[in-house]
């Protein structure tokens, strides 16, 4: 089963639009943390926002929100006021334990998002 | 903010040689670095973590013969694909984290092309 599925390849939105870009993870790691990352396309991956398991609060950083909703074990991408630079691919990362030694992220297949003017 | 960078940017090989990528952390000490490698339009696959000064730890599948891994050093990790091949073209990240904290900072990455 995948760790982190995100079903949508692709999205249209209409510039100054909020948009939500769909996460959904599986683990029974009791502490891991939730990463969203972005990746125009020159290659660079940029990090958005992270979310920790423990975390009673939903992330958010600027025009970044992290919809957690651990029940159901989502944690979607929301993004306000969308502008054209923000069209990239989109991917959702998880990193299970509590962090050091051997925890790198397994990502989601990602959504390419466009921006339309 | 943290920086990190890769070296080089792309490089083109023949088949059968090795080629080096570097990996450093510019302003933070990264006591483990990771090995991404990204195929066009698929999403990224970790392939080894390393711990500064230890032997890295692959993910299953990836060849440790293949893929040379050192962290000789808190800002420099290098991966070193030996004999390349065709299927090993691919776009290679690094990222590196400094002691127990949650982010890690990616590299630019390294378009390798085997001919």
């Amino acid at each position: 089963a995948q760790k982190i599925t995100q079903t949508q390849p692709g999205m249209f939105v209409q510039e100054k639009e909020a948009v939500t870009l769909d996460c959904t993870y599986d683990t029974s790691d009791p502490s891991y943390g939730l990463f969203w990352y972005k990746q125009p396309s020159s290659g660079e991956m940029i990090f958005l926002i992270y979310q920790g398991s423990y975390d009673q609060q939903n992330a958010t950083e600027g025009r970044y929100s992290l919809n957690f909703q651990k029940a159901r074990k989502s944690a979607n991408l929301v993004i306000s006021a969308s502008q054209l630079g923000d069209s990239a691919m989109y991917f959702c990362a998880m990193r299970e334990g509590r962090g050091g030694g051997a925890d790198g992220l397994t990502f989601g297949k990602g959504t390419h998002l466009i921006i339309q003017p | 903010g943290a920086v990190v960078s890769q070296h080089p940017s792309w490089v083109i090989c023949k088949s059968g040689t090795s080629v080096k990528i570097e990996c450093r952390s510019l302003d933070f000490q990264a006591t483990t670095m990771f090995w991404y490698r990204q195929f066009p339009k698929q999403s990224l696959m970790l392939m080894a973590t390393s711990n500064e000064g230890s032997k890295a730890t692959y993910e299953q599948g990836v060849e440790k013969d293949k893929f040379l891994i050192n962290h000789a050093s808190l800002t420099l990790s290098t991966l070193t694909v030996t004999s390349a091949h065709p299927e090993d073209s691919s776009f290679y990240i690094c990222s590196a984290r400094s002691g127990a904290a949650y982010e890690q900072y990616f590299g630019p990455g390294t378009r390798l092309t085997v001919t």
